[in-house]
C-alpha cells in the first residue's frame, strides 16, 4: 500500500477558505467512504476533525467540511482562523483491515 | 475514553522496542473498536503501524510486517506493541489510538510517546 498523496503546503488569508487535497486509488480512498482528516498541532497529538468522508465529530466547527469525488478526497476550511494553522493528514481504509495515511499538508494562515 | 503509551524512551539499534497501551474510561473489549498503533518519524507524517482486536485479531502494515507483533491484555486494559530489529530510522514519537472498527477511524489518541534508537 502506498501513502494518499497531499499537497505539501497550502496557506490561506484570515476569513477566506481553503482546501486540501487527498488522492488516493481505487483500492482505498475510490472504493471506500472511509476517508477521515485530522488536524495536528505542533508538539500535540493528532485529533479528528472528519470522518466517514464528510462527518463531523461532536465539537469540530461547521466551518470544516469534507467531500470525495472518485479517488480524490478533500478538506475544506471556511473561514479560516488563527487556530486552524497547524498540519492536516487525511486516511484512508484500503481493504484487509489495512490502513493507510496521507504525507501531510501544513495550513498556513495569512 | 483515554490512552496512554509507556515504555522505555531509547532501544539499542537490533534490539526491540516495547511499548503499551493503557485504555481509561471503557473496556478495551468493545466490539465497536480495533486498538491501534502509529508512529511518526521527527519531521515528518503519519505511519499506521497495525490494529489489534480485543480477541487478540492483528492486522499489519505490510512494510512492517516482519518485525511487528501485537498483544492485547484484556485484564489489565491494555494493549502493546513489539517492534524487533530496530534501527535509527525506527525513531519516532509512537501513539496508540481507539480505531473504529467499522470505518477506521481514530477517535480518541494518546499523548504519544517518543522513543529514540541509538547506542
Amino acid at each position: 500500500q502506498s501513502a494518499l498523496t497531499q499537497p505539501p503546503s497550502a496557506s490561506g488569508s484570515l476569513g477566506q477558505s481553503v482546501t486540501i487535497s487527498c488522492t488516493g486509488t481505487s483500492s482505498d480512498v475510490g472504493n471506500y467512504n472511509s476517508v477521515s482528516w485530522y488536524q495536528q498541532h505542533p508538539g500535540r497529538s493528532p485529533k479528528l476533525m472528519i470522518y466517514e468522508v464528510t462527518r463531523r465529530p461532536s465539537g469540530v466547527p461547521d466551518r470544516f467540511s469534507g467531500s470525495k469525488s472518485g479517488n480524490t478526497a478533500s478538506l475544506t476550511v471556511s473561514g479560516l482562523q488563527a487556530e486552524d494553522e497547524a498540519n492536516y493528514y487525511c486516511s484512508s481504509y484500503a481493504g484487509g483491515n489495512h490502513v493507510v495515511f496521507g504525507g501531510g499538508t501544513k495550513l498556513t494562515v495569512l | 475514553l483515554q490512552l496512554q503509551e509507556s515504555g522505555p524512551g531509547l532501544v539499542k539499534p537490533s534490539e526491540t522496542l516495547s511499548l503499551t497501551c493503557t485504555v481509561s474510561g471503557g473496556s478495551i473489549s468493545s466490539n465497536n473498536y480495533f486498538w491501534g498503533w502509529i508512529r511518526q518519524p521527527p519531521g515528518k507524517g503519519l505511519e499506521w503501524i497495525g490494529n489489534i482486536y480485543y480477541s487478540g485479531r492483528t492486522y499489519y502494515n505490510p512494510s512492517l510486517k516482519s518485525r511487528v507483533t501485537m498483544s492485547v491484555d484484556t485484564s489489565k486494559n491494555q494493549f502493546s506493541l513489539n517492534l524487533n530489529s530496530v534501527t535509527a530510522t525506527d525513531t519516532a514519537v509512537y501513539y496508540c489510538a481507539s480505531v473504529h472498527s467499522y470505518n477506521y477511524y481514530m477517535d480518541v489518541w494518546g499523548k504519544g510517546t517518543t522513543v529514540t534508537v541509538s547506542s
